[in-house]
Parts: structure tokens; sequence; C-alpha cells
């Protein structure tokens, strides 16, 4: 069974620091990829996905996140944070060729952005 | 105004009660999905559906039970063999089962033991 390791549990940051945030999953085979977010009091929402092509995916709010094969990994990205991001951030995977196909999540990355 | 409507908002449960937490959409999606959410944990799969009447158990099913009959709704019913069930509970659609499509959530019903 596949499964997703979020390795920053609480990240705080200042306005206009750039972000990274792990993301690595374990599957053997072809899988989709995402970041999801819920900001305070407010649904979980897709901020980026990735199924095929292009390893690097642009999403709302000026977020990225890169595929590395090599190293099961979808970090995200963003080079400027601002304190509306304040948020956390789960990525999850779904297995492509066979499987499983509910995502698996990860165990989230709250985001504190300081003015 | 189309979403996923989760009820109720706040449950309390006492021991040896069952439970049902309300989920429908009027999305018009063929799959559903319930998660557990605990803190520092993530979200937990407990059941999904692709299609009406048909159903999958996740990561953490048991002491938990749900039913699909009707497209548009996915109740979750927390038994009393589930010996943990204070969480929070995210209910989620999507257009399609095959998994990559995007999901859309509820606001969620927070359970608590009495």
């Amino acid at each position: 069974a596949q499964s997703v390791s979020q390795h920053n549990h609480h990240v705080i940051l200042s306005e206009a620091a750039s972000l990274e945030l792990g993301c690595n999953y374990s599957y053997g085979g072809t899988v989709n990829l995402f970041w999801y977010v819920q900001y305070p009091g407010q649904h979980l929402q897709l901020l980026l996905k990735y199924f095929s092509g292009d390893p690097l995916v642009k999403g709302i709010k000026g977020f990225e996140a890169e595929f590395i094969k090599s190293k099961f990994s979808f970090n995200l990205r963003k080079p400027s944070v601002q304190w509306s991001d304040t948020a956390e951030y789960f990525c999850a995977v779904t297995p492509a060729d066979t499987g499983r196909r509910a995502l698996t999540f990860g165990s989230g990355t709250r985001l504190q952005v300081q003015p | 105004d189309g979403g996923i409507t989760q009820s109720p908002k706040y449950l309390f449960r006492k021991e040896g009660q069952n439970v049902t937490l309300s989920c429908e959409q009027n999305l018009n999606h063929d799959a559903m999905y319930w998660y557990r959410q605990d803190p520092g944990q993530g979200l937990r799969l407990i059941y999904y559906s692709q299609i009406v009447n048909d159903f999958q158990k996740g990561d953490i099913a048991e002491g938990y039970s749900v039913s699909r009959e009707k497209k548009e709704s996915f109740p979750l019913t927390v038994t009393s063999a589930q010996k943990n069930p204070t969480a929070f509970y995210l209910c989620a659609s999507s257009r399609t089962g095959g998994g990559n499509e995007k999901l859309f959530f509820g606001s969620g019903t927070q359970l608590s033991v009495l």
C-alpha cells in the first residue's frame, strides 16, 4: 500500500521568505500526486496536482511543485510567502496504474507566516 | 449552490452508542469518501465508494460502517466497537473514482465522547 511522509510538521517563516515543504511517497508504480491546503476556518482545497508530463507543476496563488521520480518526492515551493499563506498543507498520492484509487494523505505541515 | 453538506457540525457520543454522520452532495459525483482527521496524523481513509451501491474499506475501517444507497448520500456510522472515536470527520466527493480527480470536501463533523 502507498504511504506519504511529510517531514516538516510545523514551519514558521517571515513574510517574503521562500518556502519549500517536503513530501515523499512510497509506491513502486505510477502515481498521481496532489497538494491540498486548509486555510483557517475553510474547507480543504486543491492547490495543485501532477499526473504526467512536465514534472514542474504550477498551482494557485503562486505555488509550484516538482516531481522527482528518482527521489519519490513532490516538494511544494513558493518563492515569497505572504501572511495569507498561513494554513495547513497536505501532500497526497494515488496509484495511477492499479490498486486503491482513493487519496492517501500525509500528516500535514502547519505553516505560520509572520508579518 | 453546489457542494457537500455534512451534519451535524458537532456530535457527542455516549459509551456504547452508535452515531451516524450525514454527508450529502449535489455535485452529481460518482465517488465519495470518509476521512478521519486527528492532530498530527493528517487525514486517514475510513471508507470510500466509487459508485452507488458499492464501497470499500480504507485504512482504518474497524468500528465504522457505511452505506451508499443513493448517489448523493454516503452516511457514516461510528459504532460502539470504535474505541477512540473522538476526531474530526471529513466527507469528500469526486466526479469519478479513478483517483485522478479533484476532491471536494465538506466542512466536517467534530465527534466527541461524553
